[in-house]
């Protein structure tokens, strides 16, 4: 199971863009990179996943270099309402997901 | 559809008492799985299921059973509450528990142990 580092919070203010860097350096070949939001009081929530170059839906993008060692989860323009726990998860051994401590992600006004 | 349901939001028991966490899909997931998240910290796996039958521990099993007899529920057993067990419980769900299957989770239950 790759090990995952990211940031333990960020600060940004509405309108911005805010880029979320996690760094796997032991990603497996068939590893996909996922990224799950976590608001204050609820579960976690997928926001995007990709294997390689970028991906791109409503809520986010997903960078992935070439040698796939790192990621950047890009929110676009966040609001208040952005503000949460930002999780980045590398493959998974046997069924079991891991979840590490996240990036916290504070927007203000 | 509801999605995944916990039941109860809040829950505050006396050392050495037992309860059950109730979680349920109407997705018609074989993957279901508990997880425990205490302050400030990311989500640690307590157990898991591939489907109806078959369960498996997870990273903290210990103090805590799970059954798996029908492929919408997935009760975690809570068997003599310490207050290390104080903690928010989330349940997910997937479509078979693949990395690529999105993981689908509960509203969780916060749970206190005097």
């Amino acid at each position: 199971l790759a090990k995952t580092t990211q940031p333990i919070s960020m600060d940004s203010y509405e309108g911005q863009e805010v880029n979320i860097t996690c760094s796997h350096n032991n990603i497996a070949t068939n590893d996909y990179i996922t990224w799950y939001q976590q608001f204050p009081s609820q579960g976690p929530r997928f926001i995007i996943q990709g294997y390689k170059t970028k991906v791109t839906n409503e809520v986010a993008s997903l960078f992935i270099p070439a040698d796939r060692k790192s990621s950047t989860l890009s929110l676009p323009r966040v609001s208040l309402s952005d503000t949460a726990v930002y999780y980045c998860l590398v493959g998974s051994n046997d069924y079991k997901l891991s979840f590490g401590a996240g990036t916290t992600v504070t927007v203000r006004a | 559809n509801a999605g995944v349901t916990q039941t109860p939001k809040f829950q505050v028991l006396k050392t050495g008492q037992s309860m059950t966490l109730q979680c349920a899909q109407d997705m018609n997931h074989e993957y279901m799985s508990w997880y425990r998240q205490d302050p400030g910290m990311g989500l640690r796996l307590i157990h898991y299921s591939v489907g109806a039958g078959i369960t498996d521990q997870g990273e903290v099993p210990n103090g805590y059973n799970v059954s798996r007899s029908t492929t919408e529920d997935f009760p975690l057993r809570l068997l003599s509450a310490a207050p290390s067990q104080t903690s928010v419980y989330f349940c997910a769900s997937s479509l078979q528990g693949a990395e690529t299957d999105t993981q689908y989770f509960g509203p969780g239950t916060r749970l206190t142990v005097l």
